[in-house]
């Protein structure tokens, strides 16, 4: 079955610092999204991506799809302790009503 | 804009006990409902699809008979945990999609299983 790499596993940073994290896929998606998850809740949709080659915006994040349909990468600009959490990529391969591909999240430390 | 309501946040019971999870839309109908299962600081995991009005679709390695799931209205879906053991404890989050373009699935706040 598809299979989601994600990376880097965990990241450490100082407040203010940039962010970078991203996923690749085995097999093609036409639908990429990006989620926060903070402890003991469900995941939080950051940014979702439905055209190879899109570069979309959310504040002081970003996130493309890449032209290949199999990676995605998100950005963090100017981290904030707030910005703490597990960060997953997800892919989804047809209907809007699809299931999901998670990858193995990125957990997110920021020190003030 | 749409919710999915899971019910209960936090269940901690003793080993051989069936435990049911509830999953509701809140102000949508959702034909279809997706289970996962997460383990602390690692990905979700889908479990199983589940499909109103007919079976659930489970994913290799799901046991169907221990993780029984009914989806018999449009709002809600249902997963049991039969005779649970130690090693079931774990995080349960069930989602929707709403076939929204901007909020493609919701989420639930997830059940923490915890068998004593």
């Amino acid at each position: 079955g598809q299979q989601l790499n994600q990376s880097p596993q965990s990241m450490f940073i100082q407040e203010g610092e940039d962010v970078s994290m991203n996923c690749t896929s085995s097999s093609i998606f036409n639908t990429w999204l990006w989620y926060k998850q903070e402890p003991g809740e469900g995941p939080v949709l950051l940014i979702a991506l439905y055209k190879a080659g899109e570069l979309t915006s959310n504040g002081r994040l970003t996130a493309q799809f890449g032209i290949t349909r199999k990676d995605s990468f998100l950005n963090i600009s100017a981290s904030i302790p707030s910005d703490v959490g597990i960060y997953f990529c997800a892919g989804r391969l047809g209907t809007s009503y699809g299931k999901l591909t998670f990858g193995q999240g990125t957990i997110l430390t920021v020190h003030p | 804009g749409a919710v999915v309501s899971q019910h209960p946040s936090w269940v901690i019971c003793k080993s051989g006990t069936s435990v049911k999870i509830e999953c509701r839309s809140l102000d949508f109908q959702a034909t279809t409902m997706f289970w996962y299962r997460q383990f602390p600081k690692q990905s979700l995991m889908l479990m199983a699809t589940s499909n109103e009005g007919s079976k659930a679709t489970y994913e290799q390695g799901v046991e169907k008979d221990k993780f029984l799931i009914n989806h018999a209205s449009l709002t809600l879906s249902t997963l049991t945990v039969t005779s649970a053991h130690p090693e079931d404890s774990s995080f349960y989050i069930c989602s929707a999609p709403s076939g929204e373009r901007d909020q493609p699935q919701h989420f639930g706040d997830g059940t923490r299983l915890s068998i004593l």
